[in-house]
């Protein structure tokens, strides 16, 4: 069974750092397209990242060059590091799977908010 | 990359059929045939209901069916039931490498 935890969101300042994971099981990570996707309060979902099955990764352009993505195939995990955080960055944060170019199985999502 | 357009609320009684639209661009949705779309029940996370344009996973009811047309595409649900009631999200693939969600349509079921 497929399953994808997300930890590592809570309360940080604006101009901070976070580190968010995702703790795959029940399938590869490094096989897959993995995804971040997030969702402000009362908000649409917004993608944000994608690593590919080899190394290739790419961001939306309102996380680009703060945000990274990144996999830990050792631990089959998922990662973004967030940094330069802004207000407007406050959402829950969804890892998901994708066997190509949709999003196959989600996880339950971890808060972030940004606030001083 | 601005968000695929959808109709913010559409609804139906039990039993009717309803079609949400997804419009985009020659450069996400008409471009590409890596049309998805999902179903959010409040609080918790999205769900794939259809992939590539028009392919339901495995498990997802065949009351589901989406198409394209041009630069839209289009999710129908028939056979309206109490439980379909959702938000529901187009996503595309574009020709940046990026993807892209629609604005989300509230489905009600009367």
């Amino acid at each position: 069974e497929v399953q994808l935890v997300e930890s590592g969101g809570g309360l940080v300042q604006p101009g901070g750092s976070l580190r968010l994971s995702c703790a795959a099981s029940g399938f590869i990570v490094s096989n897959n397209y993995m995804y971040w996707v997030r969702q402000a309060p009362g908000k649409g979902l917004e993608w944000v990242s994608v690593i590919y099955t080899g190394h290739s990764t790419y961001y939306a352009d309102s996380v680009k060059g703060r945000f990274t993505i990144s996999r830990d195939s050792s631990k089959n995990t998922l990662s973004l590091q967030m940094n330069s955080l802004r207000a407007e960055d406050t959402a829950v944060y969804y890892c998901a799977m994708g066997r190509s170019d949709q999003f196959d199985y989600w996880g339950q999502g971890t808060l972030v908010t940004v606030s001083s | 990359q601005s968000a695929l357009t959808q109709p913010a609320s559409v609804s139906g009684s039990p039993g009717q059929s309803i079609t949400i639209s997804c419009t985009g661009t020659s450069s996400d949705v008409g471009g590409y045939n890596y049309v998805s779309w999902y179903q959010q029940h409040p609080g918790k996370a999205p769900k794939l209901m259809i992939y590539d344009v028009s392919n339901r996973p495995s498990g997802v009811s065949n009351r589901f069916s989406g198409s394209k047309s041009g630069n839209t595409a289009s999710l129908t649900i028939s056979g309206l039931q109490a439980e379909d009631e959702a938000d529901y999200y187009c996503s595309s693939y574009t020709s940046s490498s990026t993807y892209v969600f629609g604005t989300g349509t509230k489905v009600s079921v009367l």
